[in-house]
């Protein structure tokens, strides 16, 4: 299994408070992905990286922001959480760029906003 | 804009009564596809990649297959414990390489 943590694993907060999810991998790939899945959308991605302090939008990115400051380390803030945003967010990563870039998951964290 | 359709959504069978998932698919440029089971509760776990029409790849009762319009996941004599959500996503040849998912079929075998 590819070394992929997010913590925490199961979150329950109110609207309007800052919640951060981490992702941690001990696999040094260069990419790394924040995706969110919900019933009747599937996965959509939330923001990406190519590297450390390289980050980039994915199409569902608004009210998420996104660091990296070290290749294993990925961030997800919500400034403001709102209900909406109550969903199961997977971390994954993979070496894009190569023939072999598949993208391995996360265990997921599950955030619920009150 | 790469578009990705699995069929059926839901699917069930009997332990031991073969079937096929569908996941068609248009790209420009097809890089890869990729096949994803995912259990309740867990990530998807990945399976298998194809990267040209005609290839094929074997795990266990698994078998994927594709062509340049869509992919193939045969679920030979399959056991309970082959239930599961299976993703399909494509990556595109030109540009980033984000790849794009299905919405998956939910597998339920029964005993």
């Amino acid at each position: 299994d590819a070394g992929i943590t997010q913590s925490p694993r199961h979150k329950v907060t109110e609207t309007g408070t800052p919640v951060t999810l981490r992702c941690h991998q001990t696999e040094n790939h260069r990419y790394m992905y924040w995706y969110r899945q919900d019933p009747g959308h599937g996965l959509r991605l939330i923001h990406y990286s190519y590297g450390v302090k390289d980050t980039d939008k994915g199409e569902v990115s608004d009210g998420y922001s996104v660091s990296r400051s070290k290749t294993e380390d990925f961030l997800l803030t919500l400034e403001s959480a709102t209900s909406s945003q109550t969903s199961v967010y997977f971390c994954a990563i993979s070496e894009a760029g190569l023939r072999e870039d598949t993208q391995y998951f996360g265990p997921g964290t599950r955030l619920t906003v009150l | 804009e790469d578009q990705v359709t699995q069929s059926p959504e839901a699917l069930r069978l009997q332990e031991g009564e073969s079937s096929s998932l569908n996941c068609s698919y248009t790209v420009s440029g097809l890089r890869g596809l990729f096949w994803y089971r995912q259990d309740p509760g867990k990530g998807p776990e990945f399976l298998f990649t194809l990267y040209s029409a005609g290839e094929e790849k074997e795990k266990e009762r698994l078998k994927a297959t594709l062509t340049k319009k869509e992919s193939f996941l045969h679920i030979t004599a399959p056991k309970p414990e082959d239930s599961a959500t299976y993703l399909c996503a494509v990556q595109a040849e030109r540009g980033s390489y984000i790849p794009t998912f299905g919405r998956g079929t939910s597998l339920i075998v029964h005993p």
